[in-house]
């Protein structure tokens, strides 16, 4: 099966720009998610995303997040208006829900909010 | 809300030695995952324990599930250097989220 890709792997933006991040490849028999992790600290969930629609968000995924299916592929994470404490990692992670159990994680994007 | 949480938070143990890192959690599940993560590195999967009383070896590595209990262990045998790293359980919620434990991060000294 194929691997979870994301680009960019590190980004570096002036506080309010707005980010987008990606995850390839992308297929419609799977979920998708958006993780977050704070250099240190615990790995939280910010979305999954199954058939074109938000499955659930947490609290943190609030008005500045949004997740789209730009092209029928790529898999994007928006950030609006960035604020310092963005700064994180940021992992898409893909998983079938029946069959292959597995929950494969893409190598992250670093990003950097100065 | 699912809580999943691990202990101990920090490990610190000579090569050679024999130790076990738990995973408890709140609610039932239909999955558990093992995570092994190397500083500034991405999730890389160890284990999936799918029903109650799997159990999964793979090297010095040995994870298993108590479904009755909510509890996961992850044990580790005649620690080598090489498996210093943070190691995270997670639990699956339907399929719709899957909730991660704080992290315990093992250092294994010479």
């Amino acid at each position: 099966e194929p691997e979870v890709t994301q680009t960019p792997s590190h980004q570096v933006t002036q506080m309010g720009q707005e980010v987008i991040l990606r995850c390839v490849p992308i297929s419609n028999h799977l979920y998708f998610y958006w993780y977050r992790q704070i250099l240190g600290q615990k790995v939280e969930f910010l979305v999954s995303f199954y058939n074109n629609e938000i499955s659930e968000k947490s609290e943190i995924f609030d008005d500045q997040f949004s997740v789209e299916r730009p092209d029928g592929s790529n898999f994007t994470l928006k950030i609006r208006s960035t604020k310092l404490e963005d700064s994180a990692m940021y992992f898409c992670a893909r998983l079938t829900p029946t069959g292959s159990t597995e929950a494969f994680f893409g190598q992250g994007t670093r990003l950097t909010v100065v | 809300e699912l809580k999943v949480e691990q202990n101990p938070l920090f490990l610190s143990m000579q090569e050679g030695k024999n130790y076990t890192i738990y995973c408890n959690y709140s609610t039932t599940s239909d999955r558990l995952y093992w995570y092994r993560q190397d500083p500034g590195k991405s999730l890389e999967s160890l284990f999936v324990l799918l029903s109650n009383g799997a159990v999964k070896q793979e090297g010095r590595l040995m994870a298993s599930l108590d479904t009755k209990a909510r509890l996961s262990t992850l044990h580790i045998t005649a620690a080598v250097h090489d498996l210093s790293a943070t190691y995270f359980c997670a639990v699956l919620r339907g399929a719709q989220k899957l909730v991660f434990g704080q992290g315990t991060r093992l250092t294994i000294n010479p």
